[in-house]
């Protein structure tokens, strides 16, 4: 499975915007660039994904470089409830919603 | 309505006893997914079942055993429990036609499984 590098860890303030980073050097043309973030003591929740063009919708923006070796997600104005760990996973290819998850980076919010 | 729901949130049990874990999703979706989540919060995948038919088995030892007795329900049975097997377990749905379709999977809230 292709692999991400994410900070381990991310500081932000109420609403000002968040980039999130991921670098993926070794993204194949079919894999996606998904996000997916966990709040505390619950499930992994979708956030976005793409392929080669930048994406919004209402919770966030992805940004993907040309080259597609890097995305960053963006998270227009923080909130308190942003804070979560967020994924950047590639899926593609062959599987069948086959999420690699890594260690994520852990986005704390001041208020 | 809960699109993801899974039972029990928590399970506490003895080493060497039986378990089971429900899902079901109501989203209507093809696919369902068991996900475990080890003490250092890493996220695997263990099965996915599309069309109540086994596609992915994540080399998972043999005492875990899904069922899916429809589209929209997906068990996980655990035989003789083992300390290590101690986890959180997530189900997800996806309306995953076909592999790399870049779907978005739902998870549900998470089973604590602690074995003692």
């Amino acid at each position: 499975d292709a692999k991400t590098t994410q900070p381990n860890s991310m500081e932000s303030n109420e609403e000002e915007p968040v980039h999130l980073p991921c670098n993926h050097s070794t993204i194949s043309g079919t894999d996606y660039i998904h996000w997916y973030r966990q709040l505390p003591s619950q499930g992994p929740e979708y956030v976005i994904h793409g392929l080669t063009s930048n994406v919004n919708n209402r919770m966030a923006s992805l940004a993907i470089a040309e080259d597609r070796k890097s995305s960053t997600l963006i998270l227009h104005r923080a909130t308190l409830r942003d804070a979560a760990v967020y994924y950047c996973i590639l899926a593609g290819g062959t599987s069948y919603g086959k999420l690699t998850f890594g260690q994520g980076t852990i986005l704390t919010v001041h208020p | 309505d809960t699109a993801v729901s899974q039972t029990p949130k928590y399970l506490v049990t003895q080493m060497g006893n039986d378990k089971s874990i429900k899902c079901e999703q109501n989203l209507g979706h093809d696919t369902m997914y068991w996900y475990k989540q080890d003490s250092k919060k890493f996220l695997k995948i263990m099965f996915s079942y599309n069309n109540k038919e086994l596609i992915i088995n994540e080399t998972v030892p043999n005492r875990f055993s899904p069922k899916s007795p429809d589209k929209a329900h997906l068990n996980l049975h655990i035989n003789s429990l083992e300390l290590g097997d101690s986890a959180v377990y997530f189900c997800a749905s996806s309306q995953a036609t076909r592999p790399g379709s870049g779907e978005k999977l739902f998870f549900g809230s998470g089973t604590q499984l602690s074995v003692l």
